[in-house]
């Protein structure tokens, strides 16, 4: 059973900081997203991953996939407020059916 | 990018009812998904619906509970059936890009069972 773990559960971080969200998964997949969602709202597409050796960045916000240590990281550069939200990561092992798995989720607060 | 609508927003019900969630999409797509999202927790597959065959429930999830309708390319329905307050969850759809290299959700639709 396909297993997608992140870490930390619980995040809070002081405005100007950086940090790493991880985000671990238990089997094959060269398809890796992540999702922003904010409280009772649906889920924003933040970035799409297709291969090893992937990064991308949106603004203060990068993502790396390693699919070969099955590991995912989220950084965060120089948090501001606005970033506050839930991350979620999710793989795909559909073949590109995007039929997904999520993560445990990263509840991130930014404290002023 | 795909435009996903989904009614209702959110709704109460009283136990032992039952409820139909609609998932409307601007453009043809192969799979439709349906999610659910309990309280604080992540999102959990519930099942696949292809149009024109069964939907594909995943370990867990049973037709009579969660039955699905996928009558064309553009539309699907879930039902939550016989409803407990354990199924007040947010319901979300979700389909595939047309490049295959994205997945998209609907606003979904709050369910509050008493």
């Amino acid at each position: 059973e396909l297993k997608v773990e992140q870490n930390p559960l619980f995040l809070s971080m002081q405005e100007g900081k950086n940090y790493t969200i991880y985000c671990n998964y238990s089997t094959t997949s060269d398809r890796l997203y992540w999702y922003r969602q904010d409280p009772g709202k649906s889920l924003e597409s933040l970035f799409v991953l297709l291969s090893n050796g992937a990064v991308k960045q949106e603004g203060r916000l990068m993502a790396s996939l390693d699919t070969k240590a099955r590991l995912s990281t989220l950084h965060i550069t120089a948090a501001v407020h606005d970033l506050s939200a839930t991350y979620f990561c999710a793989v795909d092992v559909s073949f590109g059916n995007e039929k997904l798995t999520f993560g445990t989720g990263t509840r991130l607060t930014i404290i002023p | 990018s795909a435009v996903i609508s989904q009614k209702p927003s959110r709704d109460i019900c009283q136990r032992g009812t039952s409820l139909t969630i609609q998932c409307q999409v601007d453009s043809q797509v192969t799979m439709m998904f349906w999610y659910r999202q309990q309280p604080g927790q992540s999102l959990t597959l519930i099942a696949t619906a292809n149009q024109g065959s069964e939907a594909t429930y995943e370990s867990g999830f049973v037709i009579d509970k969660f039955p699905i309708s996928r009558p064309n390319l553009t539309f699907s329905t879930l039902t939550v059936s016989n409803m407990s307050p354990e199924d007040s969850s947010i319901y979300l759809c979700s389909v595939n890009g047309q490049l295959g290299t994205e997945a998209f959700f609907g606003q979904g639709t709050r369910l509050t069972v008493v």
